[in-house]
């Protein structure tokens, strides 16, 4: 399996604009999780979602962050409009029952 | 609500030194402990795990005690090498056996100096 799979790697925008980060799950995982990393706050649990449905949204910072799985291989988490504060590393994983799979991240920069 | 801590960083150590990470956690009930790794640029990986006291983790010549009494689950290493720079993280989920929600530390930077 090609583990669980990001895009963009990198990317750089600036303030006011549009971003949508995309998550490929490994096959067969029925959980999936949004995370952000951050120097000063650390690794912070955003989303999760459990068959396509979200289940604790709770760490979504503001109105501004949304995330979809719009089905079992594909998710989405959108910043609109994007500030300099949300310049972080952002990461997916996938889990089946137990061990946590993460992507190998976003890196998104907010000028 | 659950909380991880662990020992501040940077760490520097000469290869083949011995190495502790000191972890403590505050949680309800009776958590599922981790340690994770990240390697510069990758994403982080399951180091190793305890779902129980008294268990012990171990993967890669490391290991960890989930110790309920003092509620700390220490990583440690007998002798590292250059390969084992990396960020490490303690996790805990408070959902027996799952990773589903899991609380993070803030991550302690492991140098290997040859």
């Amino acid at each position: 399996d090609a583990g669980v799979i990001q895009s963009p790697r990198h990317e750089v925008t600036e303030m006011g604009q549009e971003v949508t980060l995309r998550c490929k799950p490994i096959s067969g995982h029925d959980y999936l999780f949004w995370y952000r990393q951050t120097m000063m706050r650390g690794l912070e649990l955003l989303i999760y979602f459990n068959n396509n449905v979200p289940i604790d949204d709770s760490g979504m910072p503001e109105d501004r962050f949304s995330a979809k799985m719009p089905n079992a291989s594909f998710s989405t988490l959108k910043i609109q409009p994007s500030e300099p504060r949300d310049s972080a590393v952002y990461f997916c994983a996938s889990s089946s029952s137990g061990e946590l799979f993460f992507g190998e991240g976003s890196r998104l920069t907010v000028l | 609500g659950d909380s991880v801590t662990q020992m501040e960083g940077p760490v520097t150590l000469s290869e083949e030194a011995f190495l502790t990470i000191n972890c403590t956690y505050t949680a309800t009930g009776y958590p599922s402990l981790f340690w994770y790794v990240q390697y510069p640029g990758e994403g982080l990986q399951l180091l190793l795990k305890a779902t129980k006291a008294d268990d012990k983790g171990s993967n890669k010549g490391f290991e960890a005690t989930y110790r309920k009494e003092t509620t700390s689950f220490h990583l440690e290493k007998g002798s590292v090498q250059v390969s084992d720079s990396a960020v490490y993280f303690c996790a805990l989920s408070d959902h027996p056996g799952s990773a589903r929600q899991l609380t993070f530390g803030s991550g302690t930077q492991l140098t290997v100096l040859p």
